[in-house]
């Protein structure tokens, strides 16, 4: 059974301070997904990393997928409320192809 | 152009009662994929259809069903509901079925089983 742990699952910090959240897992993804989800809403796709080693930059927001891509992070620089929401990394895996998810990282950015 | 559109956002329904839901997806876009998110969780997989055929089932029982219709769209049906089948649905759609394809969520569907 392929598993996503995403660490840390909550997480308060004030504006304008940095923050790392992880996703790992035993198992090797073809891709990961980032998302970030709002209460009362659906996920929306942030990015989407395939090769081992990327680095891709949103913004504010740094996506790395691991060498062996098994494992990716998500930093955030100087943190603005609007980043407040919880934020999933999803993996496309199992015989189905189907996206398996991490249980998500609750952030809280107050003013 | 419209993203994934579902119905209806909020329903309440008893123990025991039977619910569908449905779900239109990204014009273009031949397969629909289901999850269940329960407060607290990530998404789970429950259903994946391409080309009206189920192409994957997640670890959910029997009284959860789905089909796809002609024009792409979808339903998802939960029988004899439990108080436990309270979550977000959503529904997600993308071109086709393979696994390199990026997947777009709809905002979901809320039941409440009372």
């Amino acid at each position: 059974t392929q598993l996503l742990e995403q660490s840390p699952q909550f997480l308060s910090i004030q504006e304008g301070e940095n923050l790392t959240v992880y996703c790992n897992s035993s198992s090797v993804f073809s891709s990961l997904q980032w998302y970030r989800q709002e209460p009362g809403e659906g996920p929306v796709l942030l990015v989407t990393v395939v090769t081992g080693g990327e680095v891709k930059k949103l913004k504010r927001l740094t996506f790395q997928f691991g060498d062996a891509r098994k494992d990716s992070s998500l930093h955030i620089t100087a943190a603005q409320p609007g980043d407040t929401g919880l934020y999933l990394c999803a993996g496309v895996g199992g015989s189905q192809g189907n996206l398996i998810f991490g249980k998500g990282t609750k952030l809280s950015v107050k003013p | 152009d419209a993203g994934v559109t579902q119905s209806p956002t909020h329903l309440i329904k008893t123990r025991g009662q039977h619910v569908t839901l449905r779900c239109s997806p990204i014009s273009g876009h031949k397969s629909v994929s289901w999850y269940q998110q329960v407060l607290g969780q990530g998404p789970q997989f429950i259903f994946q259809y391409y080309e009206k055929e189920e192409r994957g089932r997640g670890n959910f029982p029997d009284r959860f069903s789905a089909r796809q219709f002609p024009n792409y769209s979808s339903e998802l049906n939960v029988n004899a509901l439990l108080l436990g089948d309270s979550a977000l649905y959503l529904c997600a759609s993308s071109l086709d079925y393979s696994s390199g394809n990026t997947i777009y969520f709809g905002e979901g569907s809320w039941l409440t089983v009372v």
